[in-house]
């Protein structure tokens, strides 16, 4: 079946650009998590939803960065007025089920380039 | 410090060699120990996942995992070139602590196996 999808792959925002990056998880899954991996790092925990429900967020790095997942599937990271420091990465993961951690499957990643 | 060290390596061993990859943490609330692959613009790919202490083998790849020493390895046997990729490991805690769900993980080991 699909696995975990993410657009765009690529995307190149001019510093102080507000850019989006979508998540659509495997159908029926209820948990979706974002993570940001910098260049030679691993993944870092951003936030996670259980269906539309913001569980945690306590990994954004700054109130600039706001996601939403409005309707329980699809999920949006958005990043505002982009900085130096935000390249990176964006990874999204869903699970079947709450908790289980060892079954989050991963999408391919947008990579994000600020100029 | 972080929750989690790896050592980035890199690793270059022939092919048909022994492998292992380490790492040490520092939250005794981790519970859930896991390996993923992670190829050259993808995202990671769960190979093993083990709760709490113990060996967990599967064909190639054992886990092990010592909670009192908090080391965690991958053993790769008969290593192949296709197992060239960087090597994460992620931990994760039980319900009702901060680490629930989420996954913590070390900077990666880039292994190459050369023919």
């Amino acid at each position: 079946g699909a696995g975990v999808s993410q657009s765009p792959r690529y995307k190149v925002a001019k510093r102080g650009q507000d850019v989006a990056l979508r998540c659509d998880p495997i159908s029926g899954h209820v948990s979706l998590f974002w993570y940001q991996q910098a260049l030679g790092q691993g993944p870092e925990f951003l936030t996670y939803f259980q269906n539309e429900a913001q569980l945690d967020k306590s990994g954004l790095p700054s109130d600039r960065f706001f996601a939403e997942r409005p309707e329980g599937s699809v999920s949006t990271l958005k990043i505002q007025r982009t900085q130096q420091e935000d390249p990176a990465v964006y990874l999204c993961a869903s699970s079947p089920r709450e908790g289980r951690a060892y079954e989050q499957y991963f999408g391919p990643g947008t990579r994000l380039t600020v100029t | 410090q972080k929750e989690v060290e790896q050592d980035p390596g890199p690793l270059s061993v022939p092919e048909g060699a022994i492998v292992s990859l380490n790492c040490t943490y520092s939250n005794s609330a981790f519970q859930y120990f896991m390996w993923y692959r992670q190829y050259s613009r993808k995202g990671p790919e769960l190979l093993m996942y083990t709760y709490s202490s113990g060996n967990k083998e599967d064909g190639r790849f054992t886990a092990q995992v010592d909670k009192s020493s908090k080391y965690i390895s991958l053993f790769i046997r008969d290593s192949q070139p296709s197992d060239s990729a960087t090597y994460l490991c992620a931990m994760s805690g039980d319900a009702g602590g901060t680490s629930y769900g989420k996954l913590t993980f070390g900077q990666g080991t880039i292994l190459t196996v050369h023919p």
